[in-house]
């Protein structure tokens, strides 16, 4: 079957580094997406990895292993405005994407 | 500026009643995909399409209908809406996949009494 797994729910505060983990079962995967989405807005792309390793952009990396199924997004220097819900999402074949329930992170002052 | 358009934004409506939920892009992306988001279940593709008269069902196709005549619009139909498709809809375009981010529309959020 087709799973995605990513914790419901996190808290870290401001200034601090936070890491979201996603675990996946996917058949004839083809790449892991993360997206950003604001209460009440759509999605917007962060990152994509289809090679295991670290894809770094400014505050955000995403890391991938192919071989655990594994995933993780990391975020630094959080700021209040990183207070979202982080979604993750597998690519199946060339048309197909299924995503995780998402993580929603508060960030404290 | 690039941009993938919904209407309407907000619909209640009733049991039976068909409607359709309008989706264009003007980036000229071949894929093009319907999702619904609900809480505690997260986005789930509908449809989608790869490229002009070219569909395919997603993971939650049933009640639902498409069309893709036009490269730039993906209509999402309802033929007789029920209340568990009550939920927030949401378009998605890109250039082709493999790879490709998807840009999403503002959502439309749809309640079937």
């Amino acid at each position: 079957g087709q799973n995605i797994d990513q914790p419901t729910e996190m808290t870290a505060t401001e200034g601090a580094i936070v890491q979201i983990n996603c675990t996946y079962q996917t058949s004839g995967f083809n790449g892991l997406f993360w997206y950003q989405q604001h209460a009440g807005e759509a999605p917007t792309f962060l990152s994509y990895n289809v090679l295991d390793g670290l894809e770094e952009k400014g505050r955000f990396s995403s890391f991938l292993s192919r071989s655990k199924g594994y995933s993780y997004l990391l975020l630094k220097e959080l700021q209040m405005k990183d207070s979202a819900s982080y979604l993750c999402a597998a690519l199946s074949g060339t048309y197909k994407y299924i995503f995780g329930t998402g993580t929603r992170l508060k960030v404290l002052a | 500026e690039a941009q993938v358009t919904q209407n309407p934004r907000y619909l209640i409506t009733v049991t039976g009643k068909k409607l359709t939920v309008t989706c264009s892009q003007n980036m000229n992306h071949e894929y093009m995909s319907w999702y619904r988001q609900d809480p505690g279940l997260g986005l789930r593709q509908i449809y989608y399409s790869m490229n002009v008269e070219v569909t395919d069902k997603g993971d939650v196709p049933e009640g639902y209908k498409v069309s893709r005549k036009e490269k730039r619009n993906f209509p999402l139909i309802l033929e007789s809406p029920s209340p568990n498709q009550t939920s927030l809809y949401f378009c998605a375009s890109s250039s082709q996949t493999g790879g490709r981010p998807q840009h999403f529309g503002d959502g439309t959020r749809l309640s079937i009494l």
